[in-house]
């Protein structure tokens, strides 16, 4: 019962693309959040969103902007991808409040070129 | 943001049981204390979480020290499945916990 889905696994774009990543959550929570992962870096939040058309900036939102149109789906936009950019994106979501658990994708891959 | 601190690798024999600790000295009192961990190549997976009172689930039992200044993560009997990055992280219980953050975790081995 797949919760947190990230519309790709792997994906390889060239440097200056417009990049989309995708996710969608059938939890209905409020919460949503953007990392990625490099090696010995752990995770880094880049954006987060706590209901639809909401958005705070995360540790390292440079680069990135992301767009929350419906409840479920919360989409990371690199507008010109560069080589930098290239790392391991994960996607979660939580309800509101601290008591809760939050709930990942299994990650996007991407490699730019 | 109160941070936490924790042993960046530890090793365990398997079958035998873990303790994995997080100190957290400027928590405050409204932070519960959360664990996830992360298994290769997939994203991080929820463990166990507390406030105050010691914790326990089918996966793990979480010890909280009586000052909330650290905690524990206990895995009862170890198994190479366990094998993972354990993240010990604090979300404010005093507003809407909007933030998820993430330290760099132990990275725990498991040995047969």
């Amino acid at each position: 019962d797949v919760k947190v889905t990230q519309s790709s696994r792997y994906l390889v774009k060239r440097t200056g693309e417009k990049v989309f990543l995708e996710c969608v959550q059938d939890m209905d929570h409020e919460n949503m959040f953007w990392y990625r992962q490099d090696p010995g870096l752990g995770l880094r939040l880049i954006y987060f969103s706590y209901d639809v058309k909401m958005k705070e900036k995360g540790d390292i939102p440079e680069g990135y902007s992301v767009s929350r149109e419906k409840k479920e789906r919360f989409s990371l936009i690199l507008e010109s991808a560069s080589t930098n950019q290239t790392s391991m994106y994960l996607c979660a979501s939580t309800l509101l409040g601290a008591n809760t658990e939050a709930f990942f994708g299994q990650g996007t891959r991407l490699t730019v070129v | 943001d109160a941070k936490t601190t924790q042993p960046n690798s530890m090793e365990s024999n398997e079958e035998e049981p873990v303790h994995l600790p997080c100190n957290h000295s400027t928590i405050s009192g409204t932070d519960y204390i959360h664990w996830y961990r992360q298994l290769p190549s997939q994203g991080p997976e929820y463990v166990i979480h507390g406030l105050t009172s010691n914790v326990n689930n089918r996966m793990a039992s979480l010890a909280i020290a009586e000052d909330r200044k650290s905690s524990t993560l206990i895995l009862h009997r170890a198994t190479l499945r366990d094998a993972a990055v354990y993240y010990c992280i604090l979300r404010d219980g005093a507003g809407s916990a909007r933030q998820l953050t993430f330290g760099s975790g132990t990275q725990l081995t498991v040995l047969p």
